[in-house]
């Protein structure tokens, strides 16, 4: 267990639906974050936040939508997905963002069809 | 334009011999590198760093190694364990900031009993 928890941990959608997923840690982190790793290719960095700003977003496209209420939880809306955004999704959180040694979720497989 | 490579998608190696993972690095600004471990179904864990002031460091059974002029670094794992079967990620960094590493695309490596 790293504290960080992500939900679902598989997700199939169609290309229509919307849906969410979700991220949660209680070790007083102060930032978060979203990456993607599709087969073959490296980790990406999708959104960083820090004390619930977004600092960074890694020209990530539209249909997906960060969401941080609080320093504890982490979301990523999700709609109109292509087939090509079918990845691992993968959250994680450090205690600034210089903290090397940050966990990482477990991840959510998502599948569009 | 991968600027961290890791040439080889897997390495099977016996149990008690020593593992080399190895990762090239294109951007000659990256001054601080990492080490991840990634096991099935669960997110990538912190292993071992090393900054580009230095060219080796270790931590117990894991020792990393830098070639600035190379830009090549390794990450020997002596001896290796059936536990350390796993993908290996390299990440490399020019900044300050989580949101500057940039990651390979990992090597799973095997042990064999």
């Amino acid at each position: 267990e790293t504290g960080v928890t992500q939900t679902p941990r598989h997700l199939v959608m169609g290309m229509t639906n919307k849906k969410s997923l979700k991220c949660e840690q209680h070790l007083g982190h102060n930032a978060m974050y979203w990456y993607k790793q599709s087969a073959k290719k490296p980790l990406e960095l999708m959104f960083v936040y820090n004390f619930k700003e977004q600092t960074e977003n890694n020209s990530v496209p539209s249909r997906f939508s960060p969401e941080c209420p609080n320093s504890s939880h982490l979301f990523l809306h999700l709609h109109t997905l292509q087939p090509e955004d079918s990845a691992l999704y993968l959250c994680a959180s450090s205690q600034d963002r210089d903290d090397r040694n940050f966990p990482f979720g477990s991840g959510t497989r998502l599948t569009v069809v | 334009d991968q600027q961290v490579k890791q040439n080889s998608p897997s390495l099977s190696v016996q149990e008690g011999r020593i593992s080399i993972l190895n990762c090239d690095y294109t951007n000659s600004m990256f001054d601080y590198f990492l080490w991840y471990k990634k096991y099935p179904a669960e997110g990538p864990t912190f292993l071992i760093s090393i900054s580009s002031i230095k060219d080796k460091n270790e931590d117990g059974r894991f020792t990393v190694f830098l070639n600035k002029s190379a830009k090549h670094l390794s990450l020997h794992i002596v001896p290796s364990q059936p536990g350390d079967s796993a993908v290996y990620f390299c990440a490399a960094s020019d900044g300050f900031g989580n949101e500057k590493l940039t990651f390979g695309t990992g090597t799973r490596l095997t042990i064999i009993p």
